[in-house]
């Protein structure tokens, strides 16, 4: 099983400013990498697929990065409705998920 | 547009078995395969498994315990998880497969396991 490794687990930023997410899979999981937004009581929310790829409907103040084994999602100017839990997705060997970063106003 | 709705919350006692329905609409079901995903009150994501047309690929974790499977006539998948214990408290989510990762999500069936 390839295991996903998220950094930090808590990330406090204010509106406005840069926040950086990290990523490490255990092993390569070439650029089949996606990134999910979760608010409280939703269902999670494609934003990023094949590590840089925006999904339909996504600010373009979301980015993505990375292959192999490390991979970082920025977002660029934190809006209010940005702040929740991020996860990372490999799916080059079936699914695994990251155990999530949280994204909190500072 | 596209559509997964999943059945309502279940209340079970441990030793039980549930079964999570997810239907489908908006797109040619037999097109897209549907993976399982499950998160525990304040923990992370989960993946338990995948079925397409009739085959299916489980984690390791559950496999034995639990069984997935579909209905093409009602556009419908089912996950079936059984000898239920307190740790599988928690909300089951499906989401459409696509090429690797879930665009369109259910909005999740809430299992509680108590006695």
């Amino acid at each position: 099983e390839i295991v996903m490794t998220q950094s930090p687990a808590t990330l406090s930023v204010s509106p406005g400013e840069r926040a950086t997410l990290s990523c490490r899979a255990s092993q390569s999981v070439s650029s089949s990498l996606a990134w999910y937004q979760q608010k409280p009581g939703q269902a999670p929310r494609l934003l990023i697929y094949g590590a840089s790829a925006r999904a339909t409907g996504i600010p373009a103040r979301f980015s993505g990065s990375g292959s192999g084994t490390e991979f970082t999602l920025t977002i660029r100017s934190l809006q209010s409705e940005d702040f929740a839990v991020y996860y990372c997705q490999q799916y080059n060997n079936w699914w695994t998920f990251g155990q999530g970063t949280k994204v909190e106003i500072k | 547009q596209v559509q997964l709705v999943q059945s309502g919350a279940e209340v079970k006692k441990p030793g039980a078995s549930v079964k999570v329905s997810c239907k489908a609409s908006g797109y040619t079901f037999t097109n897209y395969g549907i993976s399982w995903v499950r998160q525990a009150p304040g923990q992370g994501l989960e993946w338990m498994g995948w079925t397409y047309n009739g085959n299916t690929n489980y984690a390791q974790k559950f496999q034995g315990r639990v069984t997935m499977t579909t209905d093409t006539s009602t556009s419908t998948a089912y996950m079936e998880l059984r000898s239920l214990r307190s740790d599988d408290t928690a909300v089951y989510y499906c989401a459409r497969d696509d090429t690797g990762f879930g665009v369109y999500w259910g909005q999740g069936t809430l299992v509680t396991v108590s006695s």
